[in-house]
C-alpha cells in the first residue's frame, strides 16, 4: 500500500539550530514533492516544491532535498526562529496530492 | 501569492441539518479545486476535485450523495455536507490550482464543522 512518513511528530530544537525533518514514501512515483507549513486551526501554506530530476532547492533559510533512489525528502530550516514553530508537511504528486501527518517544529527562544 | 478564502471559518450544527461551506479564489481564476479533511493531528485527506462546470471526481470511500460539490465558476465551489452527523466534524480545507496535476495548490483558511 502507499505510504508517507515524516520522521517524528515532535521536533523540539533551541532557536538558531538547525531543523532536520524527514519524510519517506512507498509505492508512489512522484514527478515533484512539496513541503507546506500549517499552523494550528489554518490550511496549509506552501514553501518549497521540488522536482523528482531536481536533487536539492532552496529558499531563504530553507533547503530541501529529493532522493528518488531513496524515496526520501529532507526538509532542513537553518538559523531556526521562535516563528519557525508550525507543523511542517510534505506532500506528493502523482495523479494528485497526497500528505504526511506531519512533523510539528518547537523552536524554544 | 494567490488568495483561497472560506466561509464560514466555523459552524457549529445540529445532527441531521446541512452545512454549506464555500471556497472563493480571490485573485486568480481555478480551474481545478479540491477540497481536503482533516481530523486531529491526522494528515489531510482528499475528499473530491472539482473542475469548473463539470462534475465532482470524489475519492474512493468518499459518498458523493453526503457530500455535495459544486464548481459553478472559476473562482466559487461549495461543498455542502447533508445530513451531518457528529462523525462528520472535522477541519474542512479547499484549495485551488491553476492545473488538474497541481503544481502548486494554494489553500484556504479550512472551515471548523461541529456536528452536535
Amino acid at each position: 500500500s502507499q505510504k508517507i512518513e515524516q520522521n517524528s511528530e515532535a521536533l523540539n530544537i533551541q532557536e538558531g539550530k538547525t531543523a532536520t525533518l524527514t519524510c519517506n514514501y512507498t509505492n508512489y512515483s512522484p514527478a515533484y514533492l512539496q513541503w507546506y507549513r500549517q499552523d494550528p486551526g489554518r490550511g496549509p501554506v506552501f514553501l518549497l516544491l521540488i522536482r523528482e530530476n531536481e536533487k536539492e532547492k532552496r529558499k531563504e533559510r530553507l533547503k530541501v532535498t529529493f532522493d528518488t533512489t531513496l524515496k526520501q525528502s529532507l526538509f532542513h530550516i537553518t538559523a531556526s526562529q521562535p516563528a519557525d514553530s508550525a507543523t511542517y508537511l510534505c506532500a506528493l504528486n502523482d495523479y494528485k496530492l497526497s500528505f504526511g501527518a506531519g512533523t510539528t517544529v518547537t523552536v524554544r527562544a | 501569492g494567490a488568495v483561497v478564502s472560506q466561509h464560514p471559518s466555523w459552524v457549529i450544527c445540529k445532527s441531521g441539518t446541512s452545512v454549506k461551506i464555500e471556497c472563493r479564489s480571490l485573485d486568480f481564476q481555478a480551474t481545478t479545486m479540491f477540497w481536503y479533511r482533516q481530523f486531529p493531528k491526522q494528515s489531510l485527506m482528499l475528499m473530491a476535485t472539482s473542475n469548473e462546470g463539470s462534475k465532482a471526481t470524489y475519492e474512493q470511500g468518499v459518498e458523493k450523495d453526503k457530500f455535495l460539490i459544486n464548481h459553478a465558476s472559476l473562482t466559487l465551489s461549495t461543498l455542502t455536507v447533508t445530513s451531518a452527523h457528529p462523525e462528520d466534524s472535522s477541519f474542512y480545507i479547499c484549495s485551488a490550482g491553476t492545473s488538474g496535476r497541481g503544481d502548486e495548490q494554494f489553500f484556504g483558511p479550512g472551515t471548523r464543522l461541529t456536528v452536535l
